[in-house]
C-alpha cells in the first residue's frame, strides 16, 4: 500500500516561472516530510524538509507547504532554473521508517 | 567529511551468480537503509539495519536476499542466484542515531543481470 503518492509523473515549466510539485499521504502520524532531488545515475540528495507541526518551510528558492487536513504537501521552486531539471521524490518519516513517493520528473525549459 | 560511499557503482552478473553490494555510511552514522529502484519506479524500502542488528527487513524478498551491518566494515547487501528481475539501482542511505529527520544517500549500485 503506497502511503506517499506523487500523482504527476512529469512536469514541464519555463525557466523563470514557478514549479509546483505535489505529494499526498495517507498516514496522519508522519513526523517529518522531505523532498529529495535526483539526477540520473546519482543518488537522491536532500533538498528541504518540514516538521509535521509546521505548515511552511522556506530555503532560498525552495518552499515546502504542508496541509495536514488535506494530507497534502507541495514543493514550490521559484524562479525555476534549467539546473533544477531532475526527478523529485517526496518522502515522509515515522519513527525509524521513511516512505517515498514514485517521483516527479521536472523539466525546466530554457 | 565523506558522504555515503557505495561500491561498486556498476555490477554485471550472469544469472545464477551472486551479487555483493557494499555501503559505508557517513562518519558517525550507525543506521543504514537499503532501497531498490526498478526502472520507471520509485524507491522501494528493503531493509533497515543498525550495527550488528537487522531492525526491519519487511521490504526484503524472502529468498536469495540478505543484508548485514557488522561491527567493523561496511554494510553488505547480498543477492544469491541473481535473476534478470534483480536488475535495478540499489541505494544505501544512512542517518545518525540522534537525527532521525533525514537520510543521506549514496550514489547507488547499478546491478545488471545478463
Amino acid at each position: 500500500d503506497q502511503q506517499v503518492k506523487q500523482n504527476s509523473p512529469s512536469l514541464s515549466v519555463q525557466e523563470g516561472r514557478i514549479s509546483i510539485l505535489n505529494c499526498d499521504y495517507t498516514n496522519s502520524m508522519f513526523d517529518y516530510f522531505l523532498w529529495y532531488k535526483k539526477y540520473p545515475a546519482e543518488g537522491p540528495t536532500f533538498l528541504i524538509s518540514i516538521s509535521s507541526i509546521k505548515d511552511k518551510n522556506e530555503d532560498g528558492r525552495f518552499t515546502v507547504f504542508l496541509n495536514k487536513s488535506a494530507k497534502h504537501l507541495s514543493l514550490h521552486i521559484v524562479p525555476s532554473q534549467p539546473g533544477d531539471s531532475a526527478v523529485y521524490f517526496c518522502a515522509a518519516s515515522l519513527g525509524n521508517q521513511f516512505y517515498f513517493g514514485t517521483g516527479t520528473s521536472l523539466t525546466v525549459i530554457p | 567529511n565523506a558522504g555515503v560511499m557505495q561500491n561498486p557503482r556498476h555490477l554485471v552478473r550472469r544469472r545464477g551468480q551472486e551479487a555483493r553490494l557494499r555501503c559505508s555510511p557517513m562518519k558517525g552514522h550507525s543506521h543504514v537503509y537499503w532501497y531498490r529502484q526498478l526502472p520507471e519506479e520509485g524507491l522501494k524500502f528493503m531493509v533497515y539495519l543498525q550495527k550488528e542488528n537487522i531492525i526491519d527487513e519487511s521490504g526484503m524478498p524472502k529468498e536469495r536476499f540478505s543484508a548485514e551491518f557488522p561491527k567493523e566494515g561496511p554494510s553488505i547487501l547480498r543477492i544469491q542466484q541473481v535473476v534478470r528481475g534483480d536488475s535495478a539501482a540499489y541505494f544505501c542511505a544512512s542517518r545518525s542515531r540522534q537525527n532521525n529527520e533525514k537520510l543521506f544517500f549514496g550514489s547507488g549500485t547499478q546491478l545488471s543481470v545478463l
